[in-house]
């Protein structure tokens, strides 16, 4: 069975410039997860969708990120305009309902440079 | 709100060393607990898992405990390998709220021959 499935795997982009992440999770997973993880510290939650509906983009900024699950499988992770900061690996994750004990797994991650 | 300390790293360690990997966490409730692992290079991996207290993960000749006296869930492994090398992260999840994995700043883990 596959797992999940991210591109592009890295991206070097100048700053301004828009980029876009893509996610296939693992078949018949509903809930999908976008996680950020900076370099030396732990993945932070992005966002969080149950089937096509984000439940928690509480911590998405909005300003510059946005995200969609049009038909409740694969999504996307879009940032316009992309800042220095930014650079950084992109997760995504899946799990077969956001239940406790349900297993969440990641892909490889997409890595984002910024300069 | 939800939160996970580990131990900081990096943790070097001779091979056939004994392990351990320290972490607390703080909740609003029970939560399940998590420890990932992240070879160089590679995803996110789960490692093991405990849903409720008492209960012991483990895989792979590690081991960890839920408990909820100390609300800690350290990471043991007896006999450390070459290719244990990697990150380790300890995660923990609500069933209600975020609904979502929240981590530890992770573990860097050096084994050497």
């Amino acid at each position: 069975e596959a797992g999940v499935v991210q591109s592009p795997r890295y991206k070097i982009i100048e700053k301004k410039q828009p980029v876009a992440f893509w996610c296939n999770p693992i078949s018949g997973h509903n809930t999908l997860y976008w996680y950020l993880q900076n370099l030396g510290q732990g993945p932070e939650l992005l966002i969080r969708y149950e089937n096509e509906e984000a439940v928690d983009d509480s911590q998405l900024p909005k300003d510059r990120f946005s995200a969609e699950r049009l038909k409740g499988v694969d999504s996307t992770l879009k940032i316009q305009p992309a800042e220095l900061g930014d650079s950084a690996v992109y997760l995504c994750a899946s799990s077969s309902d956001s239940g406790m004990g349900n297993t969440i797994y990641f892909g490889e991650g997409s890595w984002l440079t910024v300069v | 709100g939800n939160s996970v300390t580990q131990m900081e790293g990096p943790v070097t360690l001779s091979e056939e060393a004994f392990l351990t990997i320290n972490c607390t966490y703080t909740a609003t409730g029970y939560p399940s607990l998590f420890w990932y692992v992240q070879y160089p290079g590679e995803g996110l991996q789960l490692l093991l898992k405990a849903t409720k207290a008492d209960d012991k993960g483990s895989n792979k000749g590690f081991e960890a405990t839920y408990r909820k006296e100390t609300t800690s869930f350290h990471l043991e492994k007896g006999s450390v390998q070459v290719s244990d090398s990697a990150v380790y992260f300890c995660a923990s999840k609500m069933d209600t709220g975020r609904r979502a994995l929240t981590f530890g700043s992770g573990t860097r883990l050096q084994v050497q021959p």
